[in-house]
């Protein structure tokens, strides 16, 4: 069964360094989303990506954060320079056309410290 | 705007117990889809089901079944005779129709299952 993945699957840094997480979705999907979730809170929106740009994003998402889909297989999300409160799970998911479904890969576990 | 309340913030059971776990959501909107998503101590978030607001029929799927009852704005999930296995963060999740349709979770219930 076709499932989404994500490198790495934990990422230690230090504050003001730049990180970069990398998911691949499932392959015929056009709809792609990062969600994060601090530790014992909630699952919180980030920003959802379709046709190459963004259609969505979060307060959440500001100015240190872009995504990207560098090629036809890969989907990025960059934190320009990371803070302390970064520190969560972050969650790469996609959808087919009819965006009935997202399905999420196993999350990277950020830490900066 | 739109809002997942799940006010079981945690449930301790014995195993072979049923368990329902809570949802009350808020929205605006006439047609919107709620969810039920399962995170196991691993991490994952794995897809339970997905339920359309014109479609009020419940669903049962092994020991897992869900109440939908628009009436109270509500979407509970049942566990029958339960198993450590079950043991788990369960999240309800809200999607909004329009626009980027992205999911708003509730806090999400910790379930777990005593031998």
């Amino acid at each position: 069964e076709p499932e989404v993945t994500q490198t790495p699957s934990h990422q230690v840094t230090q504050m003001g360094q730049e990180v970069i997480l990398r998911c691949v979705p499932i392959s015929n999907h056009l709809y792609f989303y990062w969600y994060r979730q601090i530790l014992g809170q909630k699952v919180e929106f980030l920003v959802s990506f379709y046709n190459n740009e963004i259609s969505e994003k979060s307060e959440i998402f500001d100015d240190q954060f872009s995504v990207e889909r560098p090629d036809g297989s890969n989907f990025t999300l960059k934190i320009r320079s990371t803070k302390l409160e970064d520190s969560a799970m972050y969650f790469c998911a996609s959808s087919d056309g009819s965006r009935e479904t997202q399905y999420f890969g196993p999350g990277t576990r950020l830490l900066v410290l | 705007a739109q809002k997942v309340t799940q006010a079981q913030t945690e449930i301790s059971v014995v195993e072979k117990e049923d368990v329902t776990l809570d949802c009350v959501y808020e929205t605006r909107d006439t047609t919107y889809y709620l969810f039920w998503y399962k995170q196991p101590p691993s991490g994952e978030l794995v897809f339970l089901i997905r339920r359309n607001s014109f479609d009020e029929q419940n669903e049962i799927s092994g020991r897992y079944s869900w109440n939908f009852q628009k009436s109270t704005s509500s979407f509970n999930f049942t566990i029958t005779a339960s198993q450590v296995v079950d043991s788990a963060v369960y999240f309800c999740a809200l999607r909004e129709p329009q626009g980027a349709q992205k999911l708003v979770f509730g806090q999400g219930t910790r379930l777990t299952i005593n031998p």
